[in-house]
C-alpha cells in the first residue's frame, strides 16, 4: 500500500472550513484514499473514502487531484467537537480494511 | 446502536502474566482485527481475522496471539506480558458486505504492564 505524508498538525477557527491535505505520490490505480478521526480517549471513526472522483457526504468533502497523488479533506464549518487527528491511508480494494494507520494530523479547533 | 465492545478500558498486568484482551461485535461482520496505538507511532496492526478459526499476521505479531472461535469475539492473547506491551490496545470489525468495507472501533483497552 502507497504511503502517505501529512502535517503533524493544524490550527483552525470554530465556523471556518478546515482543509487538511494529504501527499501519496506513490499511489496505485486501484487504490482508495480513505479519511479517518480519533477524538481523545476514543477509537478512530470513518469519514469518507474515494477513488477518482471528489466525494461529499454529512460529514465532509474529499477533494483528490488529477493525477492522484494528492488530497484534501475539508470540514466546511469545525466545531470544537472536531478537535481530533486525523488520518489519511491509502488501500487497494479487497484487503478487507486492513488498513496502515500513520501519526495523521492533529486539528485543534479553536474559538 | 451496532457496536464492538472491549471488555475493559483499563487493565493493569504484572510481567509475565497471561493476559486476555476480549472483543466484541454485534454486527455480524465477518472481519475483525486487533490494533495497538503508541504515541508517536500511530495504530499498528497485531493480526487480524477474516473468519471464524481464521487469523492472519499483521505487522508486529511477536509476543500476541489470537482466538476466534466464533463469528462476534476476536481474542488476543498476550502469552507472557512484558513492559514494552504496555499500550492502547484497539479492536475493530468491518463486513465484505459494506462496500466502503469501514472499520468499526471499539473504545480501547489501556494495557499497563509491570
Amino acid at each position: 500500500d502507497a504511503k502517505t505524508t501529512q502535517p503533524t498538525s493544524m490550527d483552525c477557527a470554530e465556523g471556518r472550513a478546515a482543509n487538511l491535505p494529504c501527499n501519496h505520490s506513490t499511489i496505485s490505480g486501484n487504490e482508495y484514499v480513505y479519511w479517518y478521526r480519533q477524538i481523545h480517549s476514543q477509537g478512530p471513526q470513518y469519514i469518507i473514502h474515494g477513488l477518482k472522483n471528489n466525494e461529499t457526504n454529512e460529514m465532509a468533502s474529499l477533494i483528490i487531484t488529477e493525477d492522484r497523488k494528492s488530497s484534501t479533506l475539508i470540514l466546511p464549518h469545525a466545531t470544537l467537537r472536531d478537535t481530533a487527528v486525523y488520518y489519511c491511508i491509502v488501500s487497494s480494494t479487497g484487503t478487507a480494511s486492513k488498513l496502515t494507520f500513520g501519526t495523521g494530523t492533529r486539528l485543534q479547533v479553536t474559538l | 446502536d451496532v457496536k464492538v465492545t472491549q471488555s475493559s478500558r483499563y487493565l493493569v498486568k504484572r510481567t509475565g502474566e497471561k493476559v486476555f484482551l476480549e472483543c466484541v461485535q454485534d454486527m455480524d461482520h465477518e472481519n475483525m482485527f486487533w490494533y495497538r496505538q503508541d504515541p508517536g507511532l500511530g495504530l499498528r496492526l497485531i493480526y487480524f481475522s477474516y473468519d471464524v478459526k481464521m487469523k492472519e499476521k499483521g505487522d508486529i505479531p511477536e509476543g500476541y496471539s489470537v482466538s476466534r472461535e466464533k463469528k462476534e469475539r476476536f481474542s488476543l492473547i498476550l502469552e507472557s506480558a512484558s513492559t514494552n506491551q504496555t499500550s492502547m490496545y484497539l479492536c475493530a470489525s468491518s463486513s465484505f458486505r459494506d462496500r466502503r468495507e469501514k472499520l468499526l472501533f471499539g473504545s480501547g483497552t489501556q494495557l499497563s504492564v509491570l
